[in-house]
């Protein structure tokens, strides 16, 4: 099975960096997706990590360690529209490999 | 192209109903995902289809059901309605299912907002 931690709740100031971290304790690993879903929407996809290493985009980067079980999203020069839940979640192995959703940090960008 | 539809919207029942969510893919995705969403709990997987086959399952009671049909659109029911049933449910579809190790995007729909009185 799969464990997923993240922090339940961030505030940062507009213009600032945030970090947001995800550990994880699972029966195998196949990859690790990061989710951004704003107050009464639907979940957006924000990017994919399956080897070790920062992925970047634009102001959004993600982080995976697959050694510690340990991810991070790294929001910068932040907006008052990034204002949302960030969902982590990881994808196990094997024949048909399921996705598995942390609950969410709450980010609150405040000016 | 159009999104991921889910219908309807919103959902009132009482206890021991029974109800019927529906989820239209993307034109083109054959995988649909859904997922019960909770405050306390986040987004907790319930089913995985492609082609018309459940490929992946989650923890949840026999209560909980679906199919999908063979344009892709996707069916989810519960039975005999609980009070912890009251949820957001998002359904998201693929070109291809996560469980086969897929990186395609999964698109989510806005989900239904279901309330058990």
């Amino acid at each position: 099975g799969q464990n997923i931690d993240q922090p339940t709740e961030m505030t940062a100031t507009e213009g600032a960096i945030v970090q947001i971290n995800c550990t994880y304790q699972t029966s195998g690993f196949n990859g690790l997706f990061w989710y951004q879903q704003h107050a009464g929407e639907a979940p957006t996809f924000l990017s994919y990590n399956v080897l070790d290493g920062l992925e970047e985009k634009g102001r959004f980067s993600s982080f995976l360690s697959r050694s510690k079980g340990y991810s991070y999203l790294l929001l910068k020069e932040l907006q008052m529209k990034d204002s949302a839940s960030y969902l982590c979640a990881v994808r196990d192995e094997g024949g048909y490999q399921k996705v598995t959703f942390g609950t969410g940090t709450k980010l609150q960008v405040i000016p | 192209k159009a999104g991921v539809t889910q219908t309807p919207r919103y959902l009132i029942k009482t206890r021991g109903q029974q109800v019927t969510l529906s989820c239209s893919p993307i034109s083109g995705h054959r995988s649909v995902s859904w997922y019960q969403q909770t405050p306390g709990q986040g987004l907790q997987f319930l089913f995985e289809y492609f082609s018309e086959t459940q490929r992946n399952k989650g923890n949840f009671p026999g209560r909980f059901s679906g199919r999908q049909f063979s344009n892709s659109r996707s069916e989810m029911n519960v039975s005999t309605l609980e009070l912890g049933d009251s949820a957001l449910y998002l359904c998201a579809s693929s070109l291809t299912p996560p469980s086969g190790g897929s990186t395609d995007t999964q698109y989510f729909g806005p989900g239904t907002r279901l309330t058990v009185l």
